[in-house]
């Protein structure tokens, strides 16, 4: 199933810089975008989410950019912190149908930020 | 802040036997879902569950699977006889509705591991 792709691994960045997340998708049918972030040993843990009738979302240091046209879903993080470090994931969810909320993730990004 | 909460963490069975794993979704949500993350690979959707009753499966979700809300708290996924490629983090999540952009919140997860 590759309708949802992180297309990076990995991404290392400096304490107190930018990081930019980056999601793919190819199904046009998602109205619900999500991010995930995940530790070692626990489950993943809601960050921040957006609607397709959205272009941005903002939450303290945590943005979220859809731009539909090319498919594309970004998570900012600024500053960044050592306790960023996880896997971050991308979700997303169908409008309508018979899709009850059945999220379809992303394989995942290891970000790392040194201090 | 209400979490969703799964036992055990670690299960450990014999390939044949049966084993169910259990969860406590938050108290106010109205929707159930099972995923499972095989190593290495993405997180990927088994079941949602409403009103006592599935709303959607996978095609992972065969006859050897099953799932029942026994009261009003529990929510437990039953594995009939175990197979080897079962073994998986299975990630339990709720959530107060399946539209109106609702994240889905995930439990810490049960590492099941079939010998």
């Amino acid at each position: 199933d590759q309708q949802v792709k992180q297309n990076s691994p990995s991404l290392s960045v400096q304490e107190g810089r930018i990081s930019i997340l980056n999601c793919d998708y190819t199904n046009s049918m998602f109205d619900y975008f999500l991010w995930y972030k995940k530790y070692p040993a626990e489950g993943p843990t809601f960050l921040i989410s957006i609607s397709s009738i959205k272009d941005k979302n903002e939450d303290g240091r945590f943005t979220v950019f859809l731009n539909k046209s090319a498919k594309h879903l970004s998570l900012h993080i600024v500053p960044s912190q050592p306790g960023d470090s996880a896997v971050y994931f991308c979700a997303a969810r169908r409008a309508g149908g018979t899709s009850y909320g059945k999220l379809t993730f992303g394989q995942g990004t290891i970000l790392t930020v040194h201090p | 802040e209400p979490e969703v909460t799964q036992t055990p963490s670690h299960q450990v069975t014999q390939m044949g036997q049966e084993v169910i794993l259990r969860c406590v979704p938050i108290s106010n949500h109205l929707y159930f879902y099972w995923y499972r993350q095989i190593l290495g690979q993405k997180v990927e959707f088994l079941v949602s569950f409403y009103n006592n009753e599935i709303s959607e499966k996978s095609e992972i979700f065969d006859d050897q699977f099953s799932v029942e809300r026994p009261d009003g708290s529990n929510f437990t996924l039953k594995i009939r006889s175990t197979k080897l490629e079962d073994s998986a983090m299975y990630f339990c999540a709720s959530s107060k509705a399946d539209y109106s952009n609702q994240p889905q919140h995930f439990g810490d997860g049960t590492r099941l591991s079939i010998l």
